[in-house]
């Protein structure tokens, strides 16, 4: 069946460093992909949404030159945290969508020491 | 098999009637569990954690069976602002596992 992975799992890296993280679905052809943050103890919060071949729309407080979000297929987006900073520690969960239903990503843990 | 799954529903409850729904996961090994809900174009917003020994918040019951590997949720006095999809999450080596969920119109 249909599933949406994420790549890499956990992330380890040095401030100042960009990160990319991949959202592939598989068997699903995904017209919307989300983009969620998720503090400890707390719910998801959407940072962006992208449709296949246009620009990422964000939530306000996200900055756009920070988390850079390129949705070139139905199958793959990507979040690249630029200059990642200890506060940009986070758990980044993707979402795919189409036609009403949403597939979840399994997150990505990112530390920034 | 799926490693969480869900009844896509929908289930269609009277207001007032009280619904349940479960969540089956195949990682025996899964260490925590959550239901979140999702109102329609909405981000999910956590619901609550489950439990091992069951948990309530109001109207909402949430319980873990470990043995047959699935988590539930009650939910009494449905209410109209209850209608939304519920997510079940599982939690398997910190990367979170989501159900496909389960719609609830709760009709009038």
């Amino acid at each position: 069946g249909a599933v949406v992975s994420q790549h890499p799992s956990w992330v380890i890296c040095k401030s100042g460093t960009s990160v990319k993280i991949e959202c592939r679905s598989l068997d699903f052809q995904a017209t919307t992909m989300f983009w969620y943050r998720q503090f400890p103890k707390q719910s998801l919060m959407l940072m962006a949404t992208s449709n296949e071949g246009s620009k990422a729309t964000y939530e306000q407080g996200v900055e756009k030159d920070k988390f850079l979000i390129n949705h070139a297929s139905l199958t793959l987006s990507t979040l690249t945290v630029t200059s990642a900073h200890p506060e940009d520690s986070s758990f980044y969960i993707c979402s795919a969508s189409r036609a009403g239903t949403d597939l979840f990503g399994p997150g990505t843990r990112l530390l920034v020491l | 098999r799926k490693e969480v799954e869900q009844d896509p529903g929908p289930f269609n409850v009277p207001e007032g009637a009280t619904v349940a729904f479960n969540c089956t996961y195949s990682n025996s090994a899964s260490q925590s569990f959550f239901w979140y809900r999702q109102d329609c174009r909405k981000e999910p917003k956590l619901l609550m954690s489950v439990y091992s020994s069951g948990n309530e918040d109001g109207r909402f019951t949430a319980q873990l069976n470990r043995a047959s590997q699935y988590i539930s949720l009650l939910i009494r006095d449905s209410k109209l602002s209850d209608s939304a999809t519920y997510l079940c999450v599982v939690n398997n080596n910190y990367q979170l596992i989501w159900g496909a969920g389960t719609k609830l119109i709760i009709k009038p």
